[in-house]
């Protein structure tokens, strides 16, 4: 079968670093996204890795090693506008594939 | 510019009855996806339409049908509905299919089925 593993639930500091990792078993990969949804709204984008290695977009930077099926999210300086949930995503064929999410709790 | 537009925003049915939800996707996106997400979980893939063709489908019923109509617009039909149905319905465009590429998608802020 096809399925994406993270963590539910992860709890940091405001101001603090946080990783949010993702393995994944698929028959298919083309990449893996990642995208942040707050509750009651739509996912956004965040980022996307085709290649092995660290992807840097601000306070954003996805990470991704091939041969070992793993990615992970790293937010740094959190805010707290940063509490939502965090989707990893891997792209096979034509189709998505999404795991759970991550709800991030951040405390003042 | 307009981002992905979904209509209704929500909606109740019973048990047994049609639904119809629509999308419009970002203006020069031609590519739509259609995902089911429960509450809780992530999002599951239904459909993706490319240029008016379907180009994947998810594991759903056939009680689950699309289409892309000329404009770029879709439409996701469910029939027969069940409690189980009850979900966020989601759409997404892009430019396009984003097979093997950083396309990503647009999500619209969905249509909320509540199946009594």
């Amino acid at each position: 079968g096809q399925s994406l593993e993270q963590p539910s639930e992860v709890t940091a500091v405001e101001g603090a670093i946080v990783q949010i990792n993702c393995t994944y078993q698929t028959s298919g990969f083309y990449g893996l996204s990642w995208y942040q949804q707050h509750d009651g709204g739509a996912p956004t984008f965040l980022s996307y890795n085709a290649l092995d290695g660290l992807e840097e977009t601000g306070r954003f930077s996805s990470f991704l090693s091939r041969s070992d099926s793993y990615g992970y999210l790293l937010l740094q300086e959190l805010q707290m506008k940063d509490s939502a949930s965090y989707f990893c995503a891997v792209r096979s064929n034509y189709q998505l594939i999404w795991g759970a999410g991550t709800k991030l709790i951040i405390k003042p | 510019d307009a981002g992905v537009t979904q209509s209704p925003t929500h909606l109740i049915k019973t048990r047994g009855q049609q639904v119809t939800l629509r999308c419009s996707p970002i203006s020069g996106h031609k590519s739509v996806s259609w995902y089911q997400q429960v509450l809780g979980q992530g999002p599951q893939f239904i459909f993706q339409y490319y240029e008016k063709e379907e180009r994947g489908r998810g594991n759903f019923p056939d009680r689950f049908s699309a289409r892309q109509f000329p404009n770029y617009s879709s439409e996701l039909n469910v029939n027969a509905l069940l409690l189980g149905d009850s979900a966020l319905y989601l759409c997404a465009s892009s430019l396009v299919p984003g097979q093997g590429s950083n396309q990503p998608q647009h999500f619209g802020d969905g249509t909320r089925l509540s199946i009594l």
